[in-house]
């Protein structure tokens, strides 16, 4: 079964530009989480989404938005881009059943570079 | 979640066992010890994870101490494949507990 699919993988931008990101969960995954991974910070939480919902969040700023879809795929977006935010943003999907011992399987992930 | 130690490097050499030992004493009863590992430049990838018994899948072997203060993950026949930043976790998995806090990680080197 095809595994958590991300587009683009790799992405340049300037600094003040917007970026969105895309992440395509697994099959019957209903939950999607996003981390940003640096080298000064490792692998960071961002957000989570389980049917279209926000359902935990990150201490991020509010530069970094996301949505869930109908079909589980979900988009980020970070508005006003700095360059600190150059990373690699991961995406995880799970089933997201409350209760259950959930697995997560990660995407390739998008390299990000803000210049 | 409970905070993890981990020592920042180990070697290996291919064909030995990797033994992966993880400090968590302040785990509490209803969380569970995760173990990813994410091979450069992709995304972190599952292991195994259990709460108190030993677990072992087509990948590893894990052992948490009778006290679960400690676990060690155990690659058994390690290859050059399995160089890669292994992380142990500690979190709940019911609630709507749904983040994975990562700490810095082992960094296994096998070496030939």
């Amino acid at each position: 079964k095809a595994g958590v699919t991300q587009t683009p993988r790799y992405l340049i931008k300037t600094r003040g530009q917007q970026v969105t990101l895309s992440c395509s969960p697994i099959s019957g995954h209903r939950s999607v989480s996003w981390y940003q991974q640096t080298p000064g910070q490792g692998l960071q939480f961002l957000f989570e989404y389980f049917s279209e919902t926000q359902r935990n969040k990150g201490n991020f700023p509010g530069r970094f938005s996301g949505r869930q879809f109908s079909n589980s795929r979900s988009e980020m977006n970070v508005s006003t881009l700095e360059l600190g935010d150059s990373a690699l943003y991961l995406c995880a999907s799970s089933l997201g059943v409350v209760g259950t011992v959930n697995g997560y399987t990660f995407g390739s992930g998008t390299r990000l570079t803000v210049v | 979640d409970a905070k993890t130690t981990q020592p920042p490097s180990m070697d290996c050499a291919e064909g030995r066992a990797a033994n992966l030992p993880c400090n968590h004493s302040t785990i509490s009863g209803n969380e569970y010890v995760y173990w990813y590992r994410q091979i450069h430049s992709q995304g972190p990838q599952y292991i195994i994870h259990g709460l108190k018994n030993n677990e072992t899948n087509e990948m590893a072997s894990l052992i948490i101490t009778e006290d679960r203060k400690s676990s060690t993950l155990i690659l058994p026949h390690a290859t050059l494949r399995d160089t890669a930043v292994y992380y142990c976790i500690v979190r709940v998995h019911t609630g709507t507990a749904s983040k994975l806090t990562f700490g810095t990680g082992t960094r296994l080197q096998v070496t030939l």
